[in-house]
C-alpha cells in the first residue's frame, strides 16, 4: 500500500530562516511527486511537480529534490517570510495509476 | 483558464438529506478525481475517472456516496442520506494523465447537522 509521510507535523521558524520540510514515501514506482501548499480554509496551489526523471525543481525561493532510491523528497524554502506560513503537502503518483497519496503534511509558521 | 471549477462553497444539510456536490475541470483534462479532507485522516482519494469512465472508486466509503461524469466537463458527488460523519470538505482535481500534475478547486466545505 502506498504509503507518504511527512515530519515534522509542525515547524515553527523565525522570518529569514532556510528551512527543509521532508517527505518520505514507500514505493519506488514513483511517476511523479508533487508539493502543495494549502492556506487555512482553502483549497490547494501547487508549488513544484518532478517527474521521475528528474532530481529537483526550483520556483523562486523553493526547490524540491527527489531521490527514488532511498524514497524521499525533499521542499527546501530559503530566506523564510511570514506569508510562508501554511500547510504544506506532498503527494505521490504511482507509475499505472493515476492516484495522488498524499501525506499528512507539515504545518510552518514563520515568526516575524 | 478558470481552473478547476466547484460549487457550492460551503453546504449546510440536515442528516438524512440528499447532497450534491458539483465539479467542472479545466477543458482538455481527461482525468477528474474527488477527495475528502479530514482533520483526523488528512485527504483521501474517495474515487477517479479517466476520459469519463471510472477507474477507482475504492475509496467510496458506503453505497451512500455515488459518483458520476455524464461529460467531460462535469462530474457530481452525491451523497444519500447524508450523515453528520461525512462533514469534511471536498475537492476536486483534474490532470492530463497525471503528467503534469494536478489542479485542484477551491473545495465544498460540507456541514451535516
Amino acid at each position: 500500500k502506498q504509503e507518504v509521510t511527512q515530519i515534522p507535523a509542525a515547524l515553527s521558524v523565525p522570518e529569514g530562516e532556510n528551512l527543509v520540510l521532508n517527505c518520505s514515501f514507500t514505493d519506488s514506482a514513483i511517476y511523479n511527486l508533487q508539493w502543495f501548499r494549502q492556506d487555512p480554509g482553502k483549497g490547494l496551489t501547487s508549488l513544484l511537480l518532478i517527474q521521475s526523471s528528474q532530481r529537483e525543481q526550483t520556483s523562486g525561493r523553493l526547490n524540491a529534490s527527489l531521490d527514488k532510491s532511498s524514497g524521499r523528497s525533499t521542499l527546501y524554502i530559503a530566506a523564510s517570510q511570514p506569508g510562508d506560513s501554511a500547510t504544506y503537502l506532498c503527494a505521490e503518483a504511482q507509475g499505472g495509476s493515476e492516484k495522488l497519496v498524499f501525506g499528512k503534511g507539515t504545518k510552518l509558521t514563520v515568526n516575524p | 483558464d478558470a481552473g478547476v471549477i466547484q460549487s457550492p462553497r460551503h453546504e449546510v444539510t440536515e442528516m438524512g438529506q440528499e447532497v450534491t456536490l458539483r465539479c467542472k475541470p479545466i477543458s482538455g483534462h481527461n482525468s477528474l478525481f474527488w477527495y475528502r479532507q479530514t482533520m483526523m485522516r488528512g485527504l483521501e482519494l474517495l474515487i477517479y475517472f479517466n476520459n469519463n469512465v471510472p477507474i477507482d472508486d475504492s475509496g467510496m466509503p458506503e453505497d451512500r456516496f455515488s459518483a458520476k461524469m455524464p461529460n467531460a466537463s462535469f462530474s457530481t458527488l452525491k451523497i444519500q442520506p447524508s450523515e453528520p460523519r461525512d462533514s469534511a470538505v471536498y475537492f476536486c482535481a483534474s490532470s492530463f494523465r497525471g503528467r503534469y500534475g494536478y489542479t485542484f478547486g477551491s473545495g465544498t466545505r460540507l456541514t451535516v447537522v
